[in-house]
């Protein structure tokens, strides 16, 4: 079974402060993914990676940015975390995207709060 | 880029009835559709997905049905447990530059013995 293990399963930050969500996946997926949670607004795409090193705007990049230096890790950061940013966060791996895309695995969750 | 709608955002149904949750979608390039369960606590976790060269697909209780001209699919739930009560989203893969799936907002499905 595919295992997308994140870090931390609750945090609490203040306003400000810079925000590291580290996120692992031990399948040799080519793509990882951070989706944020939202009651009433499902699940938003963040930014997502299809290569080491690489990374995609999703719908909501604002605030946010990635890292991924090697194949198994992807990192959200929150360079200067907001109140409006208090949110669940959650990482997923694919085997391959693109036009024969495969279904996404999902960590459990960061939720953040920021105050 | 896509955009996918989910209704109902609630659910209640007594132990033993079916459920069914619709989404619809606008990109007509879309091509991939899967649904996705949210337990109390996880992350979601895939249960049954279909493409669209295919219009049904059943795996033991759970279905789901496409139909790409009017764009929208269906999960179908039949005799429905007490364990199937969670949050269920559908998805849609975006195709404009790299495919990305697009969520809807998610149905709490509760399930009541």
């Amino acid at each position: 079974d595919v295992k997308v293990t994140q870090s931390s399963r609750y945090l609490v930050k203040r306003t400000g402060e810079k925000v590291f969500l580290e996120c692992v996946q031990d399948m040799d997926h080519e793509n990882m993914f951070w989706y944020r949670q939202d009651p009433g607004l499902g699940l938003r795409l963040i930014y997502f990676s299809y290569d080491v090193k690489m990374k995609e705007k999703g719908d909501i990049p604002e605030g946010y940015s990635v890292s991924r230096e090697k194949k198994e890790r992807f990192s959200l950061i929150l360079e200067s975390a907001s109140t409006n940013q208090t949110s669940m966060y959650l990482c997923a791996s694919s085997l391959r995207g693109g036009w024969a895309i495969s279904p996404l695995h999902f960590g459990n969750g960061t939720r953040l709060t920021v105050t | 880029g896509e955009n996918v709608e989910q209704h109902p955002s609630t659910l209640s149904v007594q132990e033993g009835d079916s459920a069914v949750i619709k989404c619809t979608y606008s990109d007509s390039a879309s091509n991939y559709f899967p649904w996705y369960k949210q337990e109390l606590g996880k992350g979601p976790q895939l249960i049954i997905d279909i493409r669209s060269n295919v219009g049904e697909k059943k795996d033991q209780r759970i279905a789901v049905t496409l139909n790409k001209t009017a764009k929208h699919f269906s999960l179908h739930i039949t005799e429905t447990q007490p364990e199937d009560s969670a949050v269920y989203f559908c998805a849609a893969s975006s195709n404009s530059g790299y495919s990305t799936l697009t969520f809807g907002k998610g149905t709490m499905l509760l399930v009541s013995p």
